[in-house]
């Protein structure tokens, strides 16, 4: 299986700080990474899809990129709606699709 | 609007069985492959089963193979999973996800998610 590693496992970030989080798989995706949201008690929200597609309805301020093995997703000036834990996860290995363990970012 | 709604989880002893429900609304059901990805408590994410439009094909993640069986009704607009042989190791929130039609991969849709325990 293909194993997604991110980094940060967890940060603590201010309001309008500039957010990076990393996420490297065990050989190549290509660009099937996708990024997802999840809050506490709720499902996973879809961000971006194919490396660096918004999904529609999902703010500006999201950007992902990357190809091959590692993958950054970036939140511009964060907000407080954006406090959650975010999941990469590749869709390269069919049908045995795997996630990263998460990246929880917290309020500092 | 596009909607998945699960039912079924609960609290059930090892050895015990489980039926899990996912009753999908407003869109075209048949379409899609759908998938089930479970959660365990304070964990991530990982995917447990996945079948296509026309239940022609399925496949399972190694730790389930042999006791779930994924199906769904496209009359009722339902996915299933049923769980046999349940382990302590299977207790976790259980969420029907939907396949992007255009989208590499990606869960557009989820369903809000179940809780399954699996403890004496």
């Amino acid at each position: 299986d293909i194993q997604m590693t991110q980094s940060p496992s967890s940060l603590s970030a201010s309001v309008g700080d500039r957010v990076t989080i990393t996420c490297r798989a065990s050989q190549s995706v290509s660009s099937y990474l996708i990024w997802y949201q999840q809050k506490p008690g709720k499902a996973p929200k879809l961000l971006i899809y194919a490396a660096s597609s918004l999904q529609s309805g999902v703010p500006s301020r999201f950007s992902g990129s990357g190809s091959g093995t590692d993958f950054t997703l970036t939140i511009s000036s964060l907000q407080p709606e954006d406090f959650a834990t975010y999941y990469c996860q590749q869709s390269y290995s069919t049908p045995t699709w795997t996630f990263g363990q998460g990246t929880k970012v917290e309020i500092k | 609007e596009e909607q998945l709604v699960e039912s079924g989880g609960g609290l059930v002893q090892p050895g015990g069985s489980l039926r899990l429900s996912c009753a999908a609304s407003g869109f075209t059901f048949s379409s899609y492959w759908m998938y089930w990805v479970r959660q365990a408590p304070g964990k991530g994410l990982v995917w447990v089963s996945r079948i296509n439009g026309d239940e022609s094909s399925t496949s399972y993640a190694d730790s389930v193979k042999g006791r779930f069986t994924i199906s769904r009704d496209s009359a009722k607009n339902t996915l299933f999973l049923q769980m046999n042989s349940l382990r302590a190791e299977d207790t976790a929130v259980y969420y029907c996800a939907r396949v992007a039609v255009t989208g590499e991969g990606a869960f557009d849709i989820w369903g809000q998610g179940t809780m399954v325990t699996v403890s004496s």
